[in-house]
Parts: C-alpha cells; sequence; structure tokens
C-alpha cells in the first residue's frame, strides 16, 4: 500500500520559477525523504528529514514537515530545465528495518 | 566506485520462462532491496535483505525469489514469468537508517 501520495501529479513550469510538491502520508514516521529519477534512469537521493525537524535546506531545495498534518513539501527554487524529472517522497517508519514506502512521484517539467 | 549495478538492463522473456537479475553494489551495504516499478504506481517493495544470508518479504513477492549468498550481491529471481510482471525493475542498497543508492533499473517484457 502507498504511504505517500504526491500532489500535484504533474507540474510544468518556466525556468527560474519556483516549483513546490507536497508530499501526504498516514502513519507516524521516522524520517521522511525526497528522491527525482530522471527519465530511463534509477532514483537518487535529495535530502532526508526527521521527524523531529520541521525544515530543512541544500542548495536551492528546502523541505518542510508538519507531523501534526502529516505533510510534506519540496520546494525547488530558480528552476533549471535541468531540474526535469520525477520527485518522489518516501517514508520510513520506526522499527521497519530500513524500508522505504514510496508515493507515485510528481513530474516536474522546467521549460526553457 | 560503481555503486549499485544491475544486470541485464534489458530483457524479453516468454511466459513461463524463468530468469534471474543480478544486482551488485561495491559501498559494503548491510541492506538491500528489489523494487519494481509500474506506471502510475511508484515504487512498490519485493523483497529486502538485512545482511548476508537473511531474505524477507515486501509488499509484493508473489511470483518472486531472492538470494544473498554474499553481502555484494542481491539475486531476483521469477521461476515462471508471467504478463503482470513485466516492468521496471530497481535495486537498492543502503546503510541502516541511512537514504538507498538505487541502480538505473532492468527492463523486463513478459510476453
Amino acid at each position: 500500500s502507498q504511504q505517500g501520495e504526491e500532489d500535484p501529479q504533474a507540474l510544468s513550469i518556466q525556468e527560474g520559477e519556483n516549483a513546490t510538491m507536497n508530499c501526504s502520508y498516514k502513519t507516524s514516521i521516522n524520517n521522511l525523504q525526497w528522491y527525482r529519477q530522471n527519465s530511463g534512469r534509477g532514483l537518487v537521493h535529495l535530502i532526508l528529514i526527521r521527524s523531529n525537524e520541521r525544515e530543512k535546506h541544500s542548495g536551492r531545495l528546502r523541505v518542510t514537515l508538519d507531523t501534526s498534518k502529516k505533510s510534506s513539501s519540496l520546494l525547488i527554487t530558480a528552476s533549471r530545465a535541468a531540474d526535469t524529472a520525477s520527485y518522489f517522497c518516501a517514508t520510513k517508519r520506526g522499527g521497519s528495518q530500513g524500508n522505504l514506502i514510496f508515493g507515485k512521484g510528481t513530474k516536474l517539467s522546467v521549460k526553457p | 566506485n560503481a555503486g549499485v549495478t544491475q544486470t541485464p538492463k534489458f530483457r524479453v522473456l516468454k511466459t513461463g520462462q524463468s530468469m534471474t537479475l543480478l544486482c551488485a553494489q561495491d559501498m559494503n551495504h548491510e541492506y538491500m532491496y528489489w523494487y519494481r516499478q509500474d506506471p502510475g504506481m511508484g515504487l512498490r517493495l519485493i523483497h529486502y535483505s538485512v545482511g548476508e544470508g537473511t531474505t524477507a518479504k515486501g509488499e509484493v513477492p508473489d511470483g518472486y525469489n531472492v538470494s544473498r549468498l554474499k553481502k555484494q550481491n542481491f539475486l531476483l529471481g521469477l521461476e515462471s514469468a508471467a504478463p503482470s510482471q513485466t516492468s521496471v525493475y530497481f535495486c537498492a542498497s543502503s546503510p541502516l537508517n541511512q537514504p538507498q543508492h538505487f541502480g538505473d533499473g532492468t527492463r523486463l517484457s513478459i510476453l
């Protein structure tokens, strides 16, 4: 069963604009991770935020976590054509031996 | 470092045939995973391993078997392939409670 659900399913923006993707989940978590997948490639880890953290930054990425609402958002600022990819959130529940549960992803298209 | 390497990259099988997908990692990670990715479904965990000689079922284990005889290798077997197993298969590895590293996938078509 899917734990995380990303919203929107697809997003199309112009280069230079910001992109915001949201993720909602159902059960309590240990941490939440965001991954990127370029077409025809494997997933690449972007950022991990623990359940006791509210915000985290990495370069042009900003992730927030609201455990009371069971939701997270990924913001990509000043987007580039190279950011075109699918983005997935994945949650890890406590005691799950490292297993992640992935959402269905948001497909981001950044037009030059 | 090569990271996570999956072989083969593409394969076409006939219904009822068997095959083994190989995953190799050179990062000395304890944990290894096999996922399948279908359109609109995200990634679903098939089987995983928390160390050499151990395996466990994930969300969608039916029709698959796995083995982890060596720490660096994790094999996924299809004993009797079915069209419903047409998918892209991803292997990943990680240390405990750390992000996962993925291979580039095996695209499997079953006719």
